[in-house]
């Protein structure tokens, strides 16, 4: 049973540009959260995606964008870098909304340069 | 403001001592507790959680937790150390009635000294 899958492990980009990090979720779940872990500090909500919606969101800016495709697998997208972008991606799978557990991925390390 | 809590930044055990960590929350209502686990370049993984009923919650690796509602503390303990056990420790709630997103306190770092 595959657990929670995030690619690529590792990302290098500069400012400004933008970057796309993609992320399967366990066999049998169908919502996906990605949450934001800068160095030190706990992970922060970015949003939420089931049945192909944006369902709930944090406090992020829109330069942070999201998509959940039929098959369930996700996307995150930022625009426009900063160099405070830089962070450890993590997507968690779920079933149904639900709020009971959430299984993370090992994570996509961004850097901005 | 609501929030989670986790006081110790940094903690250091002997192997084979028992362990505490500790975390508090702000909310008006019980959230959802959990305490997750990250290993250095790790995603993270669950320990325990707590929804209701019995407030004191057995783990895997050997972890439990138990819910205080009068002090707004969900504290992780563990009777005996290993040293495979040092890694970063996360507490995190989910408020209830507000959707299904983690919130997750600054983590504690525990080390392990042999």
């Amino acid at each position: 049973d595959a657990g929670v899958t995030q690619s690529p492990t590792h990302l290098i980009k500069t400012r400004g540009q933008q970057v796309t990090l993609r992320c399967s979720p366990k066999s049998g779940h169908d919502t996906v959260s990605w949450y934001q872990q800068a160095l030190g500090q706990g992970p922060q909500f970015i949003f939420q995606y089931y049945e192909e919606e944006e369902r709930q969101r944090g406090n992020f800016p829109d330069r942070f964008s999201g998509h959940q495709f039929p098959n369930y697998s996700s996307e995150l997208n930022v625009n426009a870098l900063l160099l405070g972008d830089s962070a450890l991606y993590l997507c968690a799978s779920s079933w149904r909304l639900g709020q009971e557990t959430q299984y993370f991925g090992p994570g996509t390390r961004l850097l901005v340069l | 403001a609501q929030s989670v809590t986790q006081p110790d930044i940094h903690i250091t055990v002997s192997e084979g001592a028992s362990l505490e960590l500790r975390c508090n929350y702000s909310y008006g209502a019980t959230p959802y507790l959990f305490w997750y686990v990250q290993s250095p370049g790790q995603g993270l993984q669950l320990l325990l959680k707590y929804f209701s009923g019995d407030t004191l919650v057995q783990g895997i690796k050997g972890f439990e937790a138990e819910f205080k509602r009068s002090q707004s503390s969900f504290n992780l303990r563990k009777p005996s150390v290993h040293w495979s056990d040092a890694a970063e420790y996360f507490c995190a709630v989910v408020p209830n009635q507000a959707g299904t997103a983690l919130i997750f306190g600054k983590g504690t770092t525990l080390s392990v000294s042999s």
